[in-house]
């Protein structure tokens, strides 16, 4: 049983561009969290997400940011227009249930020039 | 409100001495606290989770934390380092046993190296 994957591994973009950052959860797992790490900084939830649904996302930006966990296929983090700030590693994680054990990715890290 | 602090970024030990990672935390409720663990490009993995049952958290890879109440610490440690332990470990506090994923509050990590 593959664990969580994401990808890509390192993403860099310029001011202005989309970044679209991949997550597969666990074979099993319909629970999928995202998190970021700022510089210096601790893992921050960011967006809760089940099958087809946005369960939390208070802890993600009002703007430019949004996720999806489609019926098929990895869930999706997108940012629009990325500035130097959004510069972080982004991690997923999935889990079978809610308040259930989880499982992480290694994290993608975008670097904005 | 809750947070966590860990008090070393970095900390080197040579192999087979003692490793101490420190965390102190600040909680409104009876915390959940846990200890995360990431090798190189590899997840975070669950070292050990304290949840209000015994103070003296054993894990795994012969790493133990030990929760104390009136230090509002819990520091990570393992008598003898192995080369395989360098990684950066989080140290993370949950308001509730249940340790809801959205509200973990996670420290900004220690990087260890362990020194042939």
């Amino acid at each position: 049983n593959a664990g969580v994957m994401q990808n890509p591994r390192h993403l860099v973009r310029r001011r202005g561009q989309e970044a679209r950052l991949r997550c597969s959860p666990m074979k099993g797992h319909s629970h999928v969290y995202w998190y970021r790490q700022l510089p210096e900084e601790g893992l921050k939830f960011m967006v809760y997400l089940q099958k087809e649904n946005i369960i939390d996302e208070s802890g993600m930006p009002k703007e430019r940011f949004s996720a999806e966990f489609p019926k098929e296929g990895p869930s999706i983090l997108r940012i629009q227009q990325v500035v130097r700030g959004d510069s972080a590693a982004y991690f997923c994680a999935s889990s079978p249930g809610n308040n259930e054990k989880l499982f992480f990715g290694s994290g993608t890290q975008l670097s904005v020039l | 409100a809750q947070s966590v602090t860990q008090l070393d970024s970095h900390v080197s030990v040579s192999e087979g001495t003692p490793v101490l990672l420190r965390c102190n935390y600040s909680s409104s409720y009876s915390p959940s606290l846990f200890w995360y663990v990431q090798h190189p490009n590899k997840g975070l993995q669950l070292l050990l989770k304290y949840t209000s049952a015994a103070t003296l958290v054993k894990g795994i890879n012969g790493f133990e934390a030990e929760f104390k109440k009136s230090e509002t610490s819990f520091h990570l440690t393992k008598p003898s380092a192995h080369m395989s332990d360098a990684a950066e470990y989080f140290c993370v506090v949950s308001p509730e046993p249940s340790g809801s994923a959205r509200q973990l509050t996670f420290g900004s990590g220690t990087q260890l190296t362990v020194l042939p």
